[in-house]
């Protein structure tokens, strides 16, 4: 088994702040994705990285950056925090046949 | 493109009763997987249920559903629902390609609410 972190589990921001949100993963898993959960809206895919240094755009990659600098831990930073902005972003990681294990999330809140 | 759709935004059983949540899909790729995913309230979701095989009907923890290639479908069953069901649902594809076939394409979601 493995277990998938993010951090922080809250992050409160200031309009147009740059936030950074943090996930590790020890599956040894290769594929890791972001996505963007907003209440009644389902899943939203951000980014994904097949592998180290790969970043892949999601539908939803516009105000976002990616970074996978290590196999383990994929970064996903909000480049202008957009004003009452609020939701949930989910960090996972997949092996083999796309089965993907989900961390407890970061829930944003932008005041 | 490839897409799965998930007709029910809401469903709202009384204990006992039989679930059904239906998911079609989209794909032009021969050998897609299905998933089903469940999230609990302020949970994060977890899979509940997978199969690639035609026909061949999966169950995990009471439910189980079958893929139907020939009809795009994947429902989710379960003979008899518990309060403990209540939570969101999600139905996935993964369309195995070649550059990408780890991406998952997920519907928009039931909400299953379970009553006494």
């Amino acid at each position: 088994g493995g277990i998938i972190t993010q951090t922080p589990k809250f992050l409160i921001g200031q309009e147009g702040q740059k936030l950074t949100l943090k996930c590790q993963q020890n599956f040894n898993h290769d594929t890791m994705y972001w996505y963007r959960q907003d209440s009644g809206k389902g899943l939203r895919l951000i980014y994904y990285s097949i592998t180290e240094n790969d970043l892949q755009k999601g539908d939803l990659s516009e105000g976002y950056d990616a970074s996978r600098e290590k196999k383990s831990s994929f970064s996903l930073t909000v480049t202008s925090a957009q004003k009452n902005e609020m939701a949930v972003f989910l960090c996972a990681s997949s092996g083999t046949y796309a089965e993907q294990f989900f961390g407890p999330g970061t829930r944003l809140t932008v005041l | 493109g490839d897409s799965v759709t998930q007709t029910e935004g809401l469903v709202t059983l009384t204990e006992g009763l039989p679930v059904m949540l239906n998911c079609t899909y989209q794909t032009i790729y021969s050998n897609p997987f299905l998933f089903w995913y469940v999230q609990h309230l302020n949970e994060s979701p977890r899979l509940l249920l997978k199969s690639f095989t035609d026909n061949k009907r999966t169950e995990h923890q009471g439910f189980h559903a079958t893929l139907h290639k020939s009809s795009s479908s994947f429902h989710l069953q379960k003979s008899s629902a518990q309060l403990s069901d209540s939570a969101l649902y999600y139905c996935a594809l993964s369309a195995y390609l070649m550059s990408n076939y780890n991406v998952l394409y997920f519907g928009s979601g039931t909400k299953l609410t379970v009553e006494p």
